[in-house]
């Protein structure tokens, strides 16, 4: 199992460029998560899927938009990057009770 | 904002020294969880403590719960240079719809 999985590892951008950061999970979760985190800080909840077919804001959702594809897919869009959204992206899933992180996307703005 | 306050920030200690680090948090909460975060990888779980329980071990983790004062601790025994990481704590809010809050995080260095 490659358990939770995100493309790219790496990204740069110009202020207002658009992309999507993918995210897939193989363990059947039913909850899946993005957070960035800034440096020197913990992690912050952008938007969560609780199920397939629904998704809602967390505490940080303003610039981003979210795609629950389908049960194993949940992706990440900024429709108009700015240089605030520089940060370290990760995506997670939900077993039990505790979350299994991908290995993050690196992503700059500039 | 973020739920969790840790202390202390950073922490430096010796091979075989004990590690302590402190959790602090605001509101009603169903557990509290720990993970480390080594440099530039994802956070992997360590411990989860339910808001009933007030100790819980594993390995060479002991982690304690307060849910009077709010708060929590995890002591890493005998430490290890593979110890070295980021530590983060995470709390389940009440009512929290499998959400979690995480704190800024204590980073640790274990030195041989």
């Amino acid at each position: 199992n490659a358990g939770v999985t995100q493309t790219p590892k790496f990204q740069v951008l110009k202020t207002g460029q658009s992309m999507t950061l993918q995210c897939a999970q193989d363990m059947n979760h039913n909850s899946m998560y993005w957070y960035r985190q800034d440096p020197g800080m913990g992690l912050r909840l952008i938007y969560y899927s609780a199920s397939e077919g629904t998704t809602d804001k967390g505490e940080v959702p303003n610039g981003y938009n979210v795609s629950r594809l389908n049960k194993r897919e949940f992706s990440l869009r900024l429709e108009s990057a700015a240089p605030s959204q520089t940060s370290v992206y990760f995506c997670a899933s939900r077993g039990t009770d505790t979350q299994y992180f991908g290995p993050g996307t690196r992503l700059t703005v500039l | 904002s973020q739920q969790g306050e840790e202390d202390p920030q950073a922490l430096s200690i010796q091979e075989g020294e004990n590690a302590t680090m402190n959790c602090s948090y605001k509101t009603s909460i169903n557990n509290l969880q720990w993970y480390r975060q080594n440099s530039g990888r994802g956070l992997v779980h360590l411990i989860l403590i339910r808001s009933n329980e007030r100790e819980k071990h594993s390995g060479r983790l002991r982690v304690t719960l307060d849910t009077s004062k709010k708060s929590s601790s995890l002591l890493i025994t005998a430490s290890r240079a593979a110890d070295t990481a980021s530590y983060f704590c995470a709390t389940e809010e009440y009512g929290g719809y499998n959400k979690l809050i995480f704190g800024a995080g204590t980073r640790l260095a274990v030195h041989p």
